[in-house]
């Protein structure tokens, strides 16, 4: 069965240190990837998603994002946190082609220390 | 505002009765998925409607649990009978079929059954 798995619980940060969070999947056809972010109190929004192409995905507010399709990877990473990106991530992934469904990872919460 | 909205955002039952609740997507989006989140896992995929037409349900959907989407506008589900088991969020999406398979996300319904 397809499957994501986010290594990181839970990370605690402080502002200005650089952040990486893990994402794998388990599927061995083409997917599109995504990573949705929920802060506080706010509903799931989208940070960025990878389609096709360049594997290195730019999304909202400095985050960015690797596709490694070897490596069933697809880590978000951001140089520099702000307390402001205290927040839940959460990595998902649909097969191309298919329904749209997403299947998410158990997600990894972020805490930013100012 | 003219995002993903749905009705109540809280709900507390007793065990044994029924629930529903509502989900008014973004009024050009044709599909519309349902997700169940409990605490500290990601959201999994209950069923999703293209137009009116339920299209594919998950087996974490029992007998207890329909959704409808009479007009392809907004989408009810209704759980009959319920369990303890049955708190959790329950997320609303919607998104275009056939486009970048981008969902908008709702701001839940807690579910509490005492």
């Amino acid at each position: 069965a397809q499957s994501v798995s986010q290594h990181n619980h839970h990370v605690i940060l402080s502002e200005a240190a650089s952040l990486e969070l893990g994402c794998n999947y388990s599927y061995g056809g083409t997917v599109n990837l995504f990573w949705y972010v929920q802060y506080p109190g706010q509903h799931l929004q989208l940070l960025l998603k990878y389609f096709s192409g360049d594997p290195l995905v730019k999304g909202i507010k400095g985050f960015e994002a690797e596709f490694i399709k070897s490596k069933f990877s697809f880590n978000l990473r951001k140089p520099s946190v702000q307390w402001s990106d205290t927040a839940e991530y959460f990595c998902a992934v649909t097969p191309s082609g298919n329904t749209g469904k997403l299947i998410f990872g158990q997600g990894t919460t972020l805490q930013v220390k100012p | 505002d003219t995002g993903v909205s749905q009705d109540p955002r809280h709900k507390i039952t007793k065990r044994g009765q029924n629930v529903t609740f509502r989900c008014d997507p973004i009024s050009e989006h044709n599909r519309l998925y349902w997700y169940r989140q409990t605490l500290g896992q990601g959201p999994e995929f209950l069923t999703y409607f293209q137009n009116e037409a339920q299209l594919e349900k998950s087996r974490l959907l029992s007998d207890r649990f329909s959704a409808e989407r009479p007009k392809g506008s907004f989408s009810t589900l209704e759980i009959q009978r319920t369990e303890q088991g049955d708190s959790a969020m329950y997320l609303c999406a919607s998104s275009l079929a056939y486009s970048s398979y981008e969902q908008y996300f709702g701001p839940g319904t807690r579910l509490t059954v005492t």
